[in-house]
């Protein structure tokens, strides 16, 4: 069964830190991929999507994230975060065709002033 | 603001009886979409509705059933409510009937089963 894994749980960085969150799928045709994120009491929206192409995607407020195929991973980046961007992110997986979305369990971003 | 809502925003109920879900998609977008939260199963695909019919399944109980009306709203109803059911219920739409099509998603009724 199609799967995705976000291994980090909760993440704690003071502001200017750099951020990488992992995200690893398990399906093996092609696929769909999507970052989206929770800011406290708000609700979920799209970062940053991969469907084709240049598998460095650009997202909003400066995150990025590159698709590695032989790696199964799509991991998200921020060269450096800010106490705004405390907020629980989740990858989500579909493969190429379907309407199933499937999310990872997420990961909870704290950012310290 | 998405331009998604859902009514109510929180919900509490006993076991065994039935509610109701409802969902606003944003004006213009034809598909919505239900999915669940759970602190164990996490978020979690139910079911999908373009332009009044069923467009796909995910992992949606036989208990669950929803439908979208001509006016685009959806609803999705949960009966013969256990605790596990307990979560928050999120609605998402979009544009078109594929993913390919940026989904805007609601803030979620939290449903508490006692």
């Amino acid at each position: 069964a199609q799967s995705v894994s976000q291994h980090n749980h909760h993440v704690i960085l003071s502001e200017a830190a750099s951020l990488e969150l992992g995200c690893n799928y398990s399906y093996g045709g092609t696929v769909n991929l999507f970052w989206y994120v929770q800011y406290p009491g708000q609700h979920l929206q799209l970062l940053l999507k991969y469907f084709s192409g240049d598998p460095l995607v650009k997202g909003i407020k400066g995150f990025e994230a590159e698709f590695i195929k032989s790696k199964f991973s799509f991991n998200l980046r921020k060269p450096s975060v800010q106490w705004s961007d405390t907020a629980e992110y989740f990858c989500a997986v579909i493969r190429t065709g379907a309407n199933n979305l499937f999310f990872g369990t997420g990961t909870r971003l704290t950012v310290i002033p | 603001d998405s331009g998604v809502t859902q009514t109510p925003k929180h919900l509490i109920t006993a076991t065994g009886q039935r509610v109701t879900l409802r969902c606003s998609p944003r004006s213009g977008d034809l598909s919505v979409y239900w999915y669940q939260q759970s602190l164990d199963q996490g978020l979690q695909f139910l079911i999908q509705y373009y332009n009044g019919e069923e467009r796909a399944k995910g992992n949606i109980l036989e208990r669950f059933s929803a439908q979208q009306f001509p006016d685009l709203h959806s609803e999705l109803n949960l009966s013969s409510l256990e605790l596990g059911d307990s979560a928050l219920y999120f609605c998402a739409s979009s544009e078109g009937d594929s993913p390919s099509y940026e989904q805007y998603f609601g803030p979620g009724t939290r449903l508490t089963v006692t």
